[in-house]
């Protein structure tokens, strides 16, 4: 597509229960990211994969946060068992280069999770 | 680990005033620096970018930023500001890691 597409972009929730957030790079582009952004504070890093390889997963939180790539397009970041503290704006972002220092990042509108 | 710090979380200014927002970056090796700006109701964007070369990088809208290796700065700057550069600003680094993020600053521009 044109630029990153997410899905929902807006996800209300109850605490306890499971959300998946949906990204879709733009056409061709190899490196895919997710981000979270509280209020207040600048994007922080989740995980990236280079085509269907999950390369870093450093920064996901904990275990009830994962993601996956499964045809090196598409990309489902899925929190299970959703608590307030994971309320935030969940970022994806692609980019044409295979390398982890590239910061040349193609960002989409973004999903706003509020867990009550 | 790689960080980065901005110092300024909320600047006010009027059109004309000249614009500098800090930033400085944690990391011993070689870096890659950035700016990035999200405008009220969009999304992020690539403003600038330092990979090597003249430390002194321009950018979109009149903007700039220069990489000062001693001091791990990469401040932006711009003469004078417009009312449509009322936005959040992102320094941003990569090291050895994805691109890492500070917490941004809100410029505020009065007509």
């Amino acid at each position: 597509g044109a630029g990153v597409s997410q899905s929902p972009r807006y996800k209300v929730t109850k605490r306890g229960q499971d959300v998946a957030l949906r990204c879709d790079p733009i056409s061709g582009h190899v490196s895919l990211y997710w981000y979270r952004q509280a209020l207040g504070q600048g994007p922080e890093f989740l995980t990236y994969f280079n085509y269907e390889a999950q390369q870093d997963k450093s920064g996901l939180p904990n275990d009830r946060f994962s993601a996956e790539r499964p045809e090196g397009s598409i990309s489902t970041l899925t929190i299970q068992r959703t608590e307030q503290r994971d309320s935030a704006m969940y970022r994806c972002a692609s980019s044409f280069d295979t390398g982890s220092r590239t910061g040349e990042l193609f960002f989409g509108e973004g999903s706003r999770l509020t867990v009550l | 680990a790689q960080s980065v710090s901005q110092h300024n979380h909320h600047v006010i200014l009027s059109e004309a005033a000249s614009l500098e927002l800090g930033c400085n970056y944690s990391y011993g090796g070689t870096v890659n620096l950035f700016w990035y700006v999200q405008y009220p109701g969009q999304h992020l964007q690539l403003l600038l970018k330092y990979f090597s070369g003249d430390p002194l990088v321009k950018g979109i809208k009149g903007f700039e930023a220069e990489f000062i290796k001693s001091k791990f700065s990469f401040n932006l700057r711009k003469p004078s500001v417009q009312w449509s550069d009322t936005a959040e600003y992102f320094c941003a680094v990569t090291g050895r890691r994805a691109l890492t993020f500070g917490s941004g600053t809100r410029l505020q521009v009065q007509p």
